[in-house]
């Protein structure tokens, strides 16, 4: 499978602790995109990676979330001191953005991880 | 008033409907849109990208952008139970990254 894959598929936390999630984008893919959905709503944008450079960050992202793309492939997105508000579903997705592109690229998302935090 | 607006549903048809659905939009820079599928906790499945105004056809989908108007829609045609999802639609501008998102209507097609 070449898609775009995510770990855990599922994480049931208390309150307080530290999750790590990762994501491994479709092969050659440069760009990387972090997006967390709650239920009923659309995806929401949190960050995305140019490589290894994290160019763009959501006011979403409070400072208790971390990411990262240190060889720009994978990226693993951190929370510390959970809270019962960070439950959610948290979307990867990845694109190829060239200079022939013309700004036309096509976010394929992963499967996602769902993180309950009791 | 959110960027983009999408009537969440539910909507139900039976097998074989034709069945529209729609996303309206306050910002003039959307150049970008799609329309993504999610099934139950999964992640959202590209169906249709159309860029600036205009009509894609894919099969039993078509997608239409009308700028003017700030309105989008996705038919279905012979609409089947497999169909039964979330539709969510997405935007960006020419210079954006991120993608905006409606809410998502959850489809029920009935055999």
């Amino acid at each position: 499978d070449t898609g775009v894959s995510q770990n855990p598929r599922h994480k049931i936390t208390k309150r307080g602790q530290n999750v790590t999630f990762r994501c491994d984008p479709i092969s050659e893919h440069n760009r990387l995109y972090w997006y967390r959905q709650t239920l009923g709503q659309g995806p929401e944008f949190l960050t995305y990676f140019q490589n290894e450079a994290q160019l763009e960050k959501s006011r979403l992202l409070s400072d208790r979330f971390s990411a990262e793309r240190p060889k720009g492939s994978f990226s693993t997105l951190e929370i510390q001191r959970t809270e019962q508000g960070d439950s959610a579903m948290y979307l990867c997705a990845s694109s190829l953005v060239a200079f022939t592109s013309g700004g036309r690229h096509t976010q394929y998302f992963g499967p996602g991880t769902r993180l309950t935090v009791l | 008033q959110k960027e983009v607006e999408q009537d969440p549903g539910p909507l139900s048809v039976p097998e074989g409907a034709i069945v529209s659905l729609n996303c309206t939009y306050s910002n003039s820079a959307f150049q970008y849109f799609m329309w993504y599928r999610q099934y139950s906790r999964k992640g959202p499945e590209l169906l249709m990208y159309t860029y600036s105004s205009g009509n894609k056809e894919d099969g039993r989908f078509t997608a239409q952008v009308d700028k003017s108007s700030k309105y989008i829609s996705l038919f279905i045609r012979d609409s089947q139970p497999s169909d039964s999802a979330t539709y969510l639609c997405a935007m960006r501008s020419q210079a954006g990254t991120a993608l905006i998102f409606g809410k998502g209507t959850t489809l029920s097609v009935s055999s």
